[in-house]
């Protein structure tokens, strides 16, 4: 009865691959995030995404793009995978601007 | 734009303890003042938070008070466990329900 779960929970790949990483809640929430944690800790959020509306921090590059297929999903997708794009990714889910609720991370590495 | 800072770690404690982790924000408006832990190879959790000026916020025995005068929600426990090792991160949520985390403090607590 996971709330929020990602898969895989470890991806190793080469440089300039094309990766996703899944995203899915239980939960019946409305609205879903993607963060990015670097090897320092540091969390960042990345989208912000509802049925109606996908907000973006300007600082994430475009070759990194969300995918929802249906409100309880919200996939991340990777063109051109770099060096730098090596960290743990976190997806969240809340209902409408109530609390957000994590999954258990996804560490990519790119080689 | 928004920021959160918060004190660097380690910090380091022996068990039972006195524990105070300092976080302070740069905000427009009135934001929601958050703290997460992250345990060893998991998410993020939320431990407690406070959604307008001298509430107070509590949970498993931390306490954070929000103070509009210092900007401040700092992180305070009575008596630490070897269970509260973990990383410990202050947030602030803004209207649009984005989170801007500081960089997070390690707390290490040794029997």
């Amino acid at each position: 009865d996971t709330a929020v779960s990602q898969t895989p929970k470890y991806l190793v790949t080469q440089m300039g691959n094309d990766k996703s990483i899944k995203c899915e809640q239980n939960l019946g929430h409305d609205t879903m995030y993607w963060y990015k944690q670097d090897s320092k800790k540091f969390l960042k959020i990345m989208f912000s995404y509802n049925n109606k509306e996908l907000i973006i921090n300007e600082t994430v590059p475009n070759r990194f793009s969300p995918k929802s297929p249906d409100k309880a999903h919200l996939n991340l997708h990777i063109n051109s995978l770099e060096l730098g794009d090596s960290a743990v990714y976190f997806c969240a889910s809340s209902l409408g601007k109530g609390e957000q609720f994590f999954g258990p991370g996804t560490r990519l590495t790119v080689l | 734009g928004d920021s959160v800072t918060q004190m660097e770690g380690p910090v380091t404690l022996s068990e039972e303890a006195f524990l105070t982790i300092n976080c302070t924000y740069t905000a427009t408006g009135y934001p929601s003042l958050f703290w997460y832990v992250q345990y060893p190879g998991e998410g993020l959790q939320l431990l407690l938070k406070a959604t307008k000026a001298d509430d107070k916020g509590s949970n498993k025995g931390f306490e954070a008070t929000y103070r509009k005068e210092t900007t401040s929600f700092h992180l305070e426990k009575g008596s630490v466990q070897v269970s509260d090792s973990a990383v410990y991160f202050c947030a602030l949520r803004d209207a649009g329900n984005m989170l801007t985390f500081g960089g997070g403090t390690r707390l290490m607590v040794k029997p």
